[in-house]
Protein backbone atom coordinates (compact mmCIF):
# COMPACT_ATOMS: atom_id res chain seq x y z
CA UNK A 1 0.00 0.00 0.00
CA UNK A 2 1.17 2.97 -1.05
CA UNK A 3 -0.62 5.31 1.69
CA UNK A 4 -1.40 9.22 1.32
CA UNK A 5 0.25 10.34 -1.81
CA UNK A 6 0.28 14.19 -2.66
CA UNK A 7 1.08 15.89 -5.89
CA UNK A 8 3.53 18.12 -6.70
CA UNK A 9 5.97 17.94 -3.87
CA UNK A 10 6.80 21.72 -4.09
CA UNK A 11 5.38 24.33 -6.68
CA UNK A 12 5.95 27.87 -7.07
CA UNK A 13 3.11 29.91 -8.32
CA UNK A 14 3.12 33.96 -8.95
CA UNK A 15 -0.07 35.65 -7.22
CA UNK A 16 -3.47 35.52 -8.78
CA UNK A 17 -2.55 32.18 -10.26
CA UNK A 18 -4.77 29.49 -9.76
CA UNK A 19 -3.60 25.61 -9.28
CA UNK A 20 -4.88 21.88 -7.60
CA UNK A 21 -3.57 20.08 -4.94
CA UNK A 22 -3.82 16.23 -5.60
CA UNK A 23 -4.28 13.83 -2.56
CA UNK A 24 -5.29 10.32 -2.76
CA UNK A 25 -5.29 7.34 -0.77
CA UNK A 26 -5.26 3.97 -1.18
CA UNK A 27 -6.28 2.72 2.47
CA UNK A 28 -10.35 3.09 1.40
CA UNK A 29 -10.78 5.72 4.35
CA UNK A 30 -13.78 7.68 4.61
CA UNK A 31 -12.33 10.58 6.32
CA UNK A 32 -9.88 12.87 4.64
CA UNK A 33 -8.22 16.11 5.94
CA UNK A 34 -6.24 19.07 4.72
CA UNK A 35 -3.47 20.94 6.64
CA UNK A 36 -1.69 23.58 6.80
CA UNK A 37 1.83 23.78 8.06
CA UNK A 38 3.31 27.31 9.08
CA UNK A 39 6.55 27.37 10.76
CA UNK A 40 5.62 27.85 14.25
CA UNK A 41 2.59 27.65 13.96
CA UNK A 42 1.69 23.88 13.96
CA UNK A 43 -1.05 22.08 11.85
CA UNK A 44 -4.24 24.07 11.10
CA UNK A 45 -7.62 22.48 9.52
CA UNK A 46 -8.42 23.66 6.53
CA UNK A 47 -11.34 21.46 4.92
CA UNK A 48 -12.28 18.00 5.85
CA UNK A 49 -14.58 14.91 4.50
CA UNK A 50 -15.96 12.17 6.29
CA UNK A 51 -17.27 10.27 3.05
CA UNK A 52 -17.41 10.46 -0.43
CA UNK A 53 -19.80 13.67 -1.92
CA UNK A 54 -19.55 15.72 1.95
CA UNK A 55 -17.09 18.09 2.42
CA UNK A 56 -16.84 20.77 5.56
CA UNK A 57 -15.45 23.94 6.67
CA UNK A 58 -12.44 23.70 8.92
CA UNK A 59 -10.07 26.54 10.87
CA UNK A 60 -8.97 28.20 7.87
CA UNK A 61 -11.17 27.70 4.71
CA UNK A 62 -10.91 30.99 3.17
CA UNK A 63 -8.99 30.68 -0.39
CA UNK A 64 -9.57 27.08 -0.50
CA UNK A 65 -12.20 24.85 -2.31
CA UNK A 66 -12.42 20.71 -2.20
CA UNK A 67 -14.28 18.06 -3.81
CA UNK A 68 -14.71 14.69 -2.94
CA UNK A 69 -16.24 12.80 -5.58
CA UNK A 70 -14.85 9.22 -5.17
CA UNK A 71 -13.34 7.56 -1.53
CA UNK A 72 -9.47 7.63 -2.82
CA UNK A 73 -9.31 11.35 -3.97
CA UNK A 74 -9.50 14.76 -2.22
CA UNK A 75 -7.69 17.68 -4.57
CA UNK A 76 -7.60 20.84 -2.68
CA UNK A 77 -8.27 24.56 -5.29
CA UNK A 78 -6.32 27.04 -4.60
CA UNK A 79 -8.20 29.52 -6.87
CA UNK A 80 -6.27 33.41 -6.99
CA UNK A 81 -3.44 32.83 -4.93
CA UNK A 82 -1.87 34.75 -2.61
CA UNK A 83 1.52 35.40 -0.52
CA UNK A 84 -0.60 34.54 2.74
CA UNK A 85 -1.46 31.02 0.98
CA UNK A 86 2.33 30.09 1.43
CA UNK A 87 3.07 27.23 3.32
CA UNK A 88 3.27 23.46 3.51
CA UNK A 89 0.21 21.34 3.22
CA UNK A 90 -0.54 18.24 4.55
CA UNK A 91 -3.47 15.72 3.23
CA UNK A 92 -4.59 13.29 5.74
CA UNK A 93 -7.06 9.91 5.95
CA UNK A 94 -8.33 8.14 8.88
CA UNK A 95 -10.41 4.98 9.09
CA UNK A 96 -13.14 6.38 11.76
CA UNK A 97 -12.39 9.99 12.18
CA UNK A 98 -10.65 11.37 14.82
CA UNK A 99 -11.03 8.24 16.77
CA UNK A 100 -8.52 7.11 14.43
CA UNK A 101 -5.46 7.37 13.70
CA UNK A 102 -4.14 10.13 10.98
CA UNK A 103 -2.12 8.86 8.08
CA UNK A 104 -0.73 11.88 6.23
CA UNK A 105 1.06 12.30 3.37
CA UNK A 106 4.31 13.88 2.54
CA UNK A 107 3.40 17.28 2.14
CA UNK A 108 3.24 19.97 -0.69
CA UNK A 109 5.42 22.62 -0.26
CA UNK A 110 3.92 25.90 -1.64
CA UNK A 111 5.81 29.47 -2.77
CA UNK A 112 3.43 32.29 -3.64
CA UNK A 113 5.26 35.60 -4.73
CA UNK B 1 -12.06 26.78 19.79
CA UNK B 2 -10.30 24.55 22.24
CA UNK B 3 -6.59 25.18 22.14
CA UNK B 4 -3.42 23.53 22.95
CA UNK B 5 -0.05 24.60 24.69
CA UNK B 6 2.73 23.02 24.12
CA UNK B 7 5.79 23.52 26.13
CA UNK B 8 8.96 24.30 25.94
CA UNK B 9 8.76 25.02 22.13
CA UNK B 10 12.59 24.19 21.45
CA UNK B 11 14.59 21.79 22.77
CA UNK B 12 18.57 20.92 22.15
CA UNK B 13 20.03 18.63 24.64
CA UNK B 14 23.16 15.50 24.36
CA UNK B 15 22.70 12.67 23.25
CA UNK B 16 21.69 10.33 27.06
CA UNK B 17 20.10 12.86 28.70
CA UNK B 18 16.63 12.77 29.88
CA UNK B 19 13.78 15.02 28.72
CA UNK B 20 10.01 15.87 29.29
CA UNK B 21 7.77 18.07 26.71
CA UNK B 22 3.96 18.59 27.95
CA UNK B 23 0.78 19.23 26.19
CA UNK B 24 -1.83 21.45 28.04
CA UNK B 25 -5.19 22.87 27.72
CA UNK B 26 -7.95 24.64 29.86
CA UNK B 27 -10.65 22.02 28.33
CA UNK B 28 -10.82 18.34 28.65
CA UNK B 29 -10.55 16.04 26.29
CA UNK B 30 -11.90 12.86 25.19
CA UNK B 31 -8.32 11.93 24.01
CA UNK B 32 -4.88 13.00 23.19
CA UNK B 33 -2.62 12.01 20.45
CA UNK B 34 1.21 12.41 19.89
CA UNK B 35 2.89 12.57 16.71
CA UNK B 36 6.21 12.95 16.15
CA UNK B 37 7.25 14.59 12.31
CA UNK B 38 10.51 14.47 10.66
CA UNK B 39 12.00 16.86 8.29
CA UNK B 40 10.58 16.70 5.01
CA UNK B 41 7.56 14.39 5.85
CA UNK B 42 4.50 13.88 7.44
CA UNK B 43 3.41 13.59 10.90
CA UNK B 44 3.24 10.02 12.35
CA UNK B 45 1.34 8.59 15.17
CA UNK B 46 2.91 7.69 18.21
CA UNK B 47 0.30 6.76 20.59
CA UNK B 48 -3.36 7.79 21.98
CA UNK B 49 -4.06 8.25 25.65
CA UNK B 50 -7.52 8.10 26.54
CA UNK B 51 -8.40 7.33 30.08
CA UNK B 52 -7.21 10.12 32.97
CA UNK B 53 -4.23 9.02 34.76
CA UNK B 54 -3.07 6.65 32.37
CA UNK B 55 0.28 5.77 31.19
CA UNK B 56 2.11 4.30 28.22
CA UNK B 57 5.72 3.40 27.34
CA UNK B 58 7.23 2.90 23.68
CA UNK B 59 10.30 1.53 24.25
CA UNK B 60 11.94 4.82 25.77
CA UNK B 61 9.05 7.39 25.20
CA UNK B 62 6.61 7.27 28.03
CA UNK B 63 3.00 9.03 27.49
CA UNK B 64 0.85 9.87 30.43
CA UNK B 65 -2.30 11.74 30.44
CA UNK B 66 -3.88 14.16 33.36
CA UNK B 67 -6.44 13.24 35.92
CA UNK B 68 -8.81 15.61 34.92
CA UNK B 69 -7.90 14.89 30.86
CA UNK B 70 -6.71 18.70 30.38
CA UNK B 71 -2.84 17.86 29.64
CA UNK B 72 -0.15 15.22 28.86
CA UNK B 73 3.24 14.95 28.94
CA UNK B 74 5.99 12.66 26.61
CA UNK B 75 9.52 11.19 28.33
CA UNK B 76 11.95 10.41 27.14
CA UNK B 77 14.61 8.14 28.58
CA UNK B 78 18.02 8.36 27.32
CA UNK B 79 17.43 10.68 23.92
CA UNK B 80 19.44 9.71 20.76
CA UNK B 81 20.01 11.39 17.76
CA UNK B 82 17.10 9.22 16.26
CA UNK B 83 14.28 11.32 18.39
CA UNK B 84 15.13 14.32 16.95
CA UNK B 85 11.93 15.79 15.45
CA UNK B 86 9.17 17.70 15.82
CA UNK B 87 6.83 16.67 18.60
CA UNK B 88 2.87 17.68 18.48
CA UNK B 89 -0.02 16.66 20.35
CA UNK B 90 -3.39 16.56 19.22
CA UNK B 91 -7.02 16.32 20.57
CA UNK B 92 -10.93 16.59 19.40
CA UNK B 93 -11.82 20.10 18.81
CA UNK B 94 -15.05 19.21 18.32
CA UNK B 95 -17.43 17.62 15.43
CA UNK B 96 -14.31 15.32 13.59
CA UNK B 97 -11.93 18.44 13.84
CA UNK B 98 -8.45 17.30 15.14
CA UNK B 99 -6.61 20.57 16.74
CA UNK B 100 -2.84 20.06 17.05
CA UNK B 101 -0.35 22.21 19.27
CA UNK B 102 2.60 24.11 17.82
CA UNK B 103 4.61 21.32 18.62
CA UNK B 104 8.06 21.20 20.54
CA UNK B 105 11.13 21.24 18.46
CA UNK B 106 13.94 18.21 19.89
CA UNK B 107 17.14 18.05 18.47
CA UNK B 108 19.18 15.54 20.32
CA UNK B 109 23.20 15.85 19.56
CA UNK B 110 25.48 13.03 19.14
Amino acid sequence: NAGVTQTPKFRILKIGQSMTLQCTQDMNHNYMYWYRQDPGMGLKLIYYSVGAGITDKGEVPNGYNVSRSTTEDFPLRLELAAPSQTSVYFCASSLQGIDSPLHFGNGTRLTVT
Amino acid sequence: TQLLEQSPQFLSIQEGENLTVYCNSSSVFSSLQWYRQEPGEGPVLLVTVVTGGEVKKLKRLTFQFGDARKDSSLHITAAQPGDTGLYLCAGEGGSEKLVFGKGTKLTVNP
